[in-house]
């Protein structure tokens, strides 16, 4: 099936610094979710980008398909932006379920 | 729009008893389901996938006699933990997809299940 590695596994950041989210995977993608997984558990949906760039608000995504790759920007980080960010990919024939890469822990200080 | 629910939030059983997880998509018709396993500290690992009306498809590993998938409607699927013993204590989270397997999912709260 595809790999999905993301980096870096951890990250802390004082309040109001900027970051960048980096997830490779290993085939074509028919879909690929970036995802912030609260304190509680709740998985929050934060794009559905298999190709090109988005951007609400704070955030913003670029998916590169031909090159494997997606980033996920988070600029003037809150407090409220800690948690674990993850991607997960899915292929086509043969890669059909959503893989999780084992996601970024993002820290804010105040 | 898009919100899935989970009941219960957690739960916490004797070994050997059966716990029955709901999961539903409140706002839109899911098509396909998805159940998932989260153990502390560690990603999501898919366990089945279901289609409304039919069996589920379960992933290599995963015993479909200890957990049964019921996708009884386009709004509600089910999981239940058969003769539950503490290795099955985990976060157990759904998610529903409104237009098939490769369309955009949107996960439940989840539901943390303590086996004793």
């Amino acid at each position: 099936g595809i790999q999905v590695e993301q980096s870096p596994p951890d990250l802390i950041l004082q309040e109001g610094a900027n970051s960048t989210l980096r997830c490779n995977f290993s085939d074509s993608v028919n879909n690929l979710q970036w995802f912030h997984q609260n304190p509680w558990g709740q998985l929050i949906n934060l794009f559905y980008i298999p190709s090109g760039t988005k951007q609400n608000g704070r955030l913003s995504a670029t998916t590169v398909a031909t090159e494997r790759y997606s980033l996920l920007y988070i600029s003037s980080s809150q407090t409220t932006d800690s948690g674990v960010y993850f991607c997960a990919a899915q292929g086509g024939f043969g890669n059909e379920k959503l893989t999780f890469g084992t996601g970024t822990r993002l820290t804010i200080i105040p | 729009g898009a919100v899935v629910s989970q009941h219960p939030s957690w739960v916490i059983c004797k070994s050997g008893t059966s716990v029955k997880i709901e999961c539903r998509s409140l706002d839109f018709q899911a098509t396909t389901m998805f159940w998932y396993r989260q153990f502390p500290k560690q990603s999501l690992m898919l366990m089945a996938t279901s289609n409304e009306g039919s069996k589920a498809t379960y992933e290599q590993g995963v015993e479909k006699d200890k957990f049964l998938i019921n996708h009884a409607s386009l709004t509600l699927s089910t999981l239940t933990v058969t003769s539950a013993h503490p290795e099955d204590s985990s976060f157990y989270i759904c998610s529903a997809s409104e237009a098939g397997l490769y369309n955009e999912q949107f996960f439940g709260p989840g539901t943390r299940l303590t086996v004793l």
